[in-house]
Formats: C-alpha cells, sequence, structure tokens
C-alpha cells in the first residue's frame, strides 16, 4: 500500500523567511504532484513533477523531485502573507492505478 | 475555459437517504476522478474513468456507492443508504489523459448526513 507522508503538517513562521516542506513516499513512483488549498476551496495544481531530479519553480515556491530517495521538497523563499494555506503532495504509481495518494497537508501560516 | 464544475455544492440529507452528486469536467478530458476529503485530512481516491468506464474503482469504501459516467463526459457519484460517515467534501477533477497529466479539481460538494 502506498504510503505519503509530509512533514511538518503544522508550519507557522515569518514573511520574509525560507523554509521547506517535505514529502516521502513508500513506493517506487516518478510522479509527483503538489497543490495548494485555500480554507473552505478546492484544490489548485502547483507543480507537476514527472522524473527524477525534476525541478520547477514559480514565484516564491520551488519543488523538486528525488525518485531514488522517494523525496520531494517544496521550498518557500521569502515567505509572504499570501502563501498561507494548507499544501498537499501526492503520488500516482500508474500501471493502472492512476488516482492520486495524497499526503496529510502541511497547514502553513505565514505571520506579518 | 470553463474549469471542472459540481453540483450541487452542499447536500444535507438524513441517514439511511439516496444521494446523486454531479460532476462536470473540462470539455476534452477523458479522464475523470472521485476524490474524498474529510475535515483535516488529504483527498482520499474513490474512483477514476477514462471515458465511459470506470478503469479502477478500488476506492470506492463499499457496495453503497457507484459512479457512472454513461456518455465519457459528466459523471454522477451515487450513494445509498447514507450513513453519517459518509459526511465529507467530494472533489472531482479531470484531465486530458492517465498517468502523469496534470489533474484539476473542481469545488467540491459538502455532504452532510444527519
Amino acid at each position: 500500500e502506498l504510503k505519503v507522508e509530509q512533514n511538518p503538517l503544522f508550519l507557522s513562521m515569518q514573511e520574509g523567511k525560507n523554509y521547506t516542506i517535505y514529502c516521502n513516499y513508500s513506493t517506487t513512483s516518478d510522479r509527483l504532484y503538489w497543490y495548494r488549498q485555500d480554507p473552505g476551496k478546492s484544490l489548485e495544481s502547483l507543480f507537476v513533477l514527472l522524473s527524477n531530479g525534476a525541478v520547477k519553480q514559480e514565484g516564491r515556491l520551488m519543488a523538486s523531485l528525488d525518485t531514488k530517495a522517494r523525496l520531494s521538497t517544496l521550498h518557500i523563499t521569502a515567505a509572504v502573507h499570501d502563501l498561507s494555506a494548507t499544501y498537499f503532495c501526492a503520488v500516482d504509481i500508474g500501471g493502472g492505478a492512476d488516482g492520486l495518494t495524497f499526503g496529510k497537508g502541511t497547514h502553513l501560516i505565514i505571520q506579518p | 475555459g470553463a474549469g471542472v464544475s459540481q453540483t450541487p455544492s452542499n447536500k444535507v440529507t438524513e441517514k439511511g437517504k439516496y444521494v446523486e452528486l454531479r460532476c462536470d469536467p473540462i470539455s476534452g478530458h477523458t479522464a475523470l476522478y472521485w476524490y474524498r476529503q474529510s475535515l483535516g485530512q488529504g483527498p482520499e481516491f474513490l474512483i477514476y474513468f477514462q471515458g465511459t468506464g470506470a478503469a479502477d474503482d478500488s476506492g470506492l469504501p463499499n457496495d453503497r456507492f457507484f459512479a457512472v459516467r454513461p456518455e465519457g463526459s459528466v459523471s454522477t457519484l451515487k450513494i445509498q443508504r447514507t450513513e453519517r460517515g459518509d459526511s465529507a467534501v467530494y472533489l472531482c477533477a479531470s484531465s486530458l489523459g492517465r498517468g502523469g497529466y496534470e489533474q484539476f479539481f473542481g469545488p467540491g460538494t459538502r455532504l452532510t448526513v444527519l
């Protein structure tokens, strides 16, 4: 059974600081997705990572994938209040099992 | 263009009743997924359609849950004899194809079983 673990689950940080969210998964996969969810809202796709060593950046967010370590990171640079949200990573293992398995999410609060 | 839409946005029902939740995917997306999200948790996969057929229904919790997509576009998730534990937000997502394609999520239907 595929397990996806995120840490931390809760993070409070100040504006202007840098931080990294980690996503570990238990089964071989080279498909890793990051989503953002605001309170009471649906999920917004941030990044799709499809190969070992993939790195994608959008604004203050950068995501990377190490398939050998079964690890993805979401790095936040110089955080701003607008980035406060819950961030989920998700994995699919393919082979006919194309539904995503999500982590529990990282609840991020950025204080002014 | 229009995103994934879901109706109703909220549904309150009594234990034992039958409910139907509808999902209208992005036009041209052949893959459609249903997930369930409980409070404070990540979404949990229920079922995946490729075209009209359910390619993977391994996430359906029991036989009270059923989903159809008769024409390869709109899908309906059906829950019989609802239980209080079925209360959750039901999310629908669609993508251009299977495996490795970005999944776009709808706003969800919040189901409350009293």
